[in-house]
C-alpha cells in the first residue's frame, strides 16, 4: 500500500478552521484518499474520502493537489466534538473489498 | 444510524478462558469483514480478513488458532480469542465495505477485552 505521511499532533482554537495535511507521494492513479477519525475508545469514523476533485461533505472538506501528491482536511469551524486522531489513508480503488491500512495519523486538539 | 454493530463493547476474561466477540453489518450484506487490534496510543493493526463462507485471511504474526474467526453469514462475523492471555487485552474493531469500488469503510465501536 501506498504510504501518507501526517504530522503528529495539530492544536487549533475552538471555532476556528484546522487544515490537516497528508502528503503522499507514492500515490498511484487509481488509489482513493481516505479520511477517517478516531475519537477516544471509539472505532473509526468516516469522514470523506475523494480521487482527483475536490470533496465537501457536512463535515469537512478535502482539497487534493494537482499532481494528487498531497491532500488537506479542512474542518471549517472545530469544535472540541473534533478533538480525534484523524487518518489519511490511500484504498486501492477498484477492489471495493481491500482493507483501510492505518498508519499513526494526527492528533487534533481543539482547545476552548 | 449505525452501521456496524459490534458486541460486547467490553469484556474482563479469566487468563485462560475464550471470549468471543461479534460484529454484525446492519445495513448490508458483506462478504468481507475486517478485524484490527489496537494498543493504548498506537495505531490500528489489521488482524485479519474475514471471508462468508470460507476461511478468514490472517496477517503476517497473528495466530490462526489463537484469533478463531467465522464468518457464517452475510451479516455477522465472529472472533474468538481462545486461551485468552493479559497481552491480548486490547481494543479489538471490526470493520465492512459495501465492497464497490472507491465506497468507503464502516467501523464498529470497538471491543474492550481485558484478561486479568
Amino acid at each position: 500500500d501506498a504510504k501518507t505521511t501526517q504530522p503528529n499532533s495539530m492544536e487549533s482554537n475552538e471555532e476556528e478552521p484546522v487544515h490537516l495535511p497528508c502528503n503522499h507521494s507514492t500515490i498511484s492513479g487509481t488509489d482513493y484518499i481516505h479520511w477517517y477519525r478516531q475519537l477516544p475508545s471509539q472505532g473509526p469514523e468516516y469522514v470523506i474520502h475523494g480521487l482527483t476533485s475536490n470533496v465537501n461533505n457536512r463535515m469537512a472538506s478535502l482539497a487534493i493537489a494537482e499532481d494528487r501528491k498531497s491532500s488537506t482536511l479542512i474542518l471549517h469551524r472545530a469544535t472540541l466534538r473534533d478533538a480525534a486522531v484523524y487518518y489519511c489513508i490511500l484504498r486501492w480503488g477498484p477492489s471495493g473489498n481491500t482493507p483501510l491500512v492505518f498508519g499513526k495519523g494526527t492528533r487534533l486538539s481543539v482547545i476552548a | 444510524g449505525a452501521v456496524v454493530s459490534q458486541h460486547p463493547s467490553w469484556v474482563i476474561c479469566k487468563s485462560g478462558t475464550s471470549v468471543k466477540i461479534e460484529c454484525r453489518s446492519l445495513d448490508f450484506q458483506a462478504t468481507t469483514m475486517f478485524w484490527y487490534r489496537q494498543f493504548p496510543k498506537q495505531s490500528l493493526m489489521l488482524m485479519a480478513t474475514s471471508n462468508e463462507g470460507s476461511k478468514a485471511t490472517y496477517e503476517q504474526g497473528v495466530e490462526k488458532d489463537k484469533f478463531l474467526i467465522n464468518h457464517a453469514s452475510l451479516t455477522l462475523s465472529t472472533l474468538t480469542v481462545t486461551s485468552a492471555h493479559p497481552e491480548d487485552s486490547s481494543f479489538y474493531i471490526c470493520s465492512v465495505t459495501r465492497g464497490q469500488t472507491g465506497t468507503e469503510a464502516f467501523f464498529g465501536q470497538g471491543t474492550r477485552l481485558t484478561v486479568v
